[in-house]
């Protein structure tokens, strides 16, 4: 079972930024927050992760918070082609993702 | 240059039927995936191989059997498909995947399998 809660959908306009919050409240201290997306009918793509600390790379950033329960990953720019689904998936050593729902982003022009 | 690769990318067959998937990857990863993706869009994994050896087999029915030749390579064969088999099936491949490291799992682009 996913380990992380999401919302099922979200909104947002075309340029703004999209802030797609994660709860992950069972997280163990060697578990990092994943992020992938899927857009419409082609395979998961990697975005970032962490363990701690606050990332940003090209794609987005990942905000996790003090106490490491819940993480924001944010898309500063968010564009119609980045629509897809997000999914926010705690990762420890045993290599296996474990998907959930994730969150529906829709990018509004 | 595509990462991962699969084929067929579409893939229409009868019931009781054996049909072969295959994955390849130009990243020089050690470890390669096998996950299905059903009509509610839940993507789990099936299979997991470090270096062609088996370390992750979920609860799959035995008439799934992957194959992998060389470490670039991962091929999920189905004997007897029935019409629950019908999913879109995505390999990915990883850099390490030994027990106590994570890794980012780079995906390929899907084989969309239709069971009549």
């Amino acid at each position: 079972d996913a380990k992380t809660t999401q919302p099922t959908s979200m909104d947002c306009a075309e340029g703004r930024a999209a802030n797609l919050p994660c709860n992950h409240s069972t997280i163990s201290g060697n578990e990092y927050v994943y992020w992938y997306r899927q857009i419409h009918s082609q395979g998961p793509q990697y975005i970032i992760h962490g363990l701690k600390n606050n990332e940003t790379n090209e794609m987005a950033s990942l905000i996790i918070t003090e106490d490491r329960k819940s993480s924001t990953l944010i898309l500063p720019h968010a564009t119609l082609r980045d629509t897809a689904v997000y999914y926010c998936i705690v990762q420890g050593g045993s290599e296996k993702l474990v998907f959930g729902k994730g969150t529906k982003l829709t990018v509004n022009p | 240059d595509t990462a991962v690769s699969q084929t067929p990318k579409y893939l229409v067959t009868q019931m009781g039927n054996d049909k072969s998937i295959k994955c390849e990857q130009n990243l020089g990863h050690d470890t390669m995936y096998w996950y299905k993706q059903d009509s509610k869009k839940f993507l789990k994994i099936m299979f997991s191989y470090n270096n062609k050896e088996l370390i992750i087999n979920e609860t799959v029915p035995n008439r799934f059997s992957p194959k992998s030749p060389d470490k670039a390579h991962l091929n999920l064969h189905i004997n007897s498909l029935e019409l629950g088999d019908s999913a879109v099936y995505f390999c990915a491949s990883s850099e390490s995947g030994t027990s106590g490291s994570t890794d980012t799992q780079y995906f390929g682009p899907g084989t969309r399998l239709t069971v009549l």
